[in-house]
This record gives structure tokens, C-alpha cells and sequence, in this order.
């Protein structure tokens, strides 16, 4: 069975400070891998996805991941966060494409002024 | 966009009541949709597959006499949580896939249960 892990509950960081946040998948085939993110009161949002081609990929917001199968990682980074980024993000990997999304546990983004 | 919506946001009810959630596709048809529980500050994990016109498909673990689900059409599907529980509290996301495609589903902004 697929799963997921986010290596990272809580992180801080300065804005204007880069960011990347971490995480690893573990799926029997090439996996359909997503980012979202969680605001207060919003419900999730897309960030980015990856299903194959460039491993490198562009989202909304300025963000990017890469896709790295060799170290079954699909990390998200961005150079330069907002105080606006502040929430939570889940990465997910899908079955099916974005059918029967298996999340994992959230990070928890916090930006110091 | 396509959006889908949940209704109620929130909801307190008593110990041993039924509640009932809605999710609908607003501007799009989505004959799949899927049900997802989050316990705070944790994970989505998914509940079931809510399937219209046939029985939802429920994840190991999940009682489906405890969470009841009819797509009754193709724009809507119902989550009932029958004889609510303190420890059934939670927050409550449905979501629905994109149409012709299976890239990309649509989440609704969840449904938060409390029970007393």
C-alpha cells in the first residue's frame, strides 16, 4: 500500500527566507505525487502535481518541487516565503491519478515578521 | 473554476443523534466523490468513495452503518453520521475529481462535527 511521510510537523521561517519542505512516498509504481495547502476556514488548495516528464515542476504561489525517484522524495520549495504562506501543507500521492489521495501527516508552516 | 461546497460548516449536536453533511459539485457533474475525516491537527484520511447510482466503497476500518452515504444525484452526495458520538468529532472533507480527467479533485472547504 502507498504512504506517505512529511519528516517535518512544524517549521519556521523567517519572510522573505527560503523554504523547503520534505517529503517521501512510498508507492509500488511511478506515483502521482500533489501538494496542497490548508488555510484556516479554506478548504485544500493545489499547490502542484506531478505525474511524469520534467521532475522538476511549477505550482501557484511561486512554488516548485522536484520529483526524485531514487530517494522517493517530492519535496516543495519556494526562495522566498510571504507571511501569507503561513498554513498548513499536506503532500499526498494519488491512485488512480488524483483518485483515492493518500495524505500525509501536514506540515505545519509558521513565518516569523 | 469548478467548486465544490459542504453544508453545513459546522455542527454541535447531541450524543446520540443523526447528522447530515452535504457535498455538492457546483458547476460540474461528478458521478465519483470522496469522503475524508480529519482529527485535529492530523491528516486526511480517506473514508470512502461515494459512487452515484451504487454503494459507496468504504475504506478497512470504516463502519459503514456508522457513516451512511447516498449519492443521490450526480451533483450531490450525503455523508450521515448516525448516532454521533464524542470521539465521531471531527472535521469532515469531501472532495470530487475534475471532470474528464484524473488529474486534479476539487475540495470542498469541510464540515465540522461536534458532538456533546
Amino acid at each position: 500500500a502507498q504512504s506517505v511521510t512529511q519528516p517535518d510537523i512544524h517549521i519556521t521561517v523567517s519572510e522573505g527566507a527560503s523554504l523547503e519542505l520534505r517529503c517521501n512516498y512510498s508507492y509500488g509504481a511511478t506515483p502521482y505525487l500533489f501538494w496542497y495547502v490548508q488555510s484556516p476556514g479554506q478548504g485544500l488548495q493545489l499547490l502542484l502535481k506531478y505525474f511524469s516528464g520534467d521532475t522538476l515542476v511549477q505550482g501557484i504561489k511561486g512554488f516548485e518541487a522536484e520529483f526524485k525517484r531514487s530517494q522517493s522524495s517530492f519535496n516543495l520549495r519556494k526562495p522566498s516565503v510571504h507571511w501569507s504562506d503561513a498554513a498548513e501543507y499536506f503532500c499526498a500521492v494519488g491512485e488512480w491519478g488524483a483518485q483515492k489521495l493518500v495524505f500525509g501527516q501536514g506540515t505545519r508552516l509558521t513565518i516569523n515578521p | 473554476g469548478a467548486v465544490v461546497s459542504q453544508h453545513p460548516s459546522w455542527v454541535i449536536c447531541k450524543s446520540g443523534t443523526s447528522v447530515k453533511i452535504e457535498c455538492r459539485s457546483l458547476d460540474f457533474q461528478a458521478t465519483t466523490m470522496f469522503w475524508y475525516r480529519q482529527f485535529p491537527k492530523q491528516s486526511l484520511m480517506l473514508m470512502a468513495t461515494s459512487n452515484e447510482g451504487s454503494k459507496a466503497t468504504y475504506e478497512q476500518g470504516v463502519e459503514k452503518d456508522k457513516f451512511l452515504i447516498n449519492h443521490a444525484s450526480l451533483t450531490l452526495s450525503t455523508l450521515t453520521v448516525t448516532s454521533a458520538h464524542p470521539e465521531d468529532s471531527s472535521f469532515y472533507i469531501c472532495s470530487a475529481p475534475r471532470p474528464q480527467t484524473q488529474e486534479t479533485q476539487y475540495f470542498g472547504p469541510g464540515t465540522r462535527l461536534l458532538v456533546l
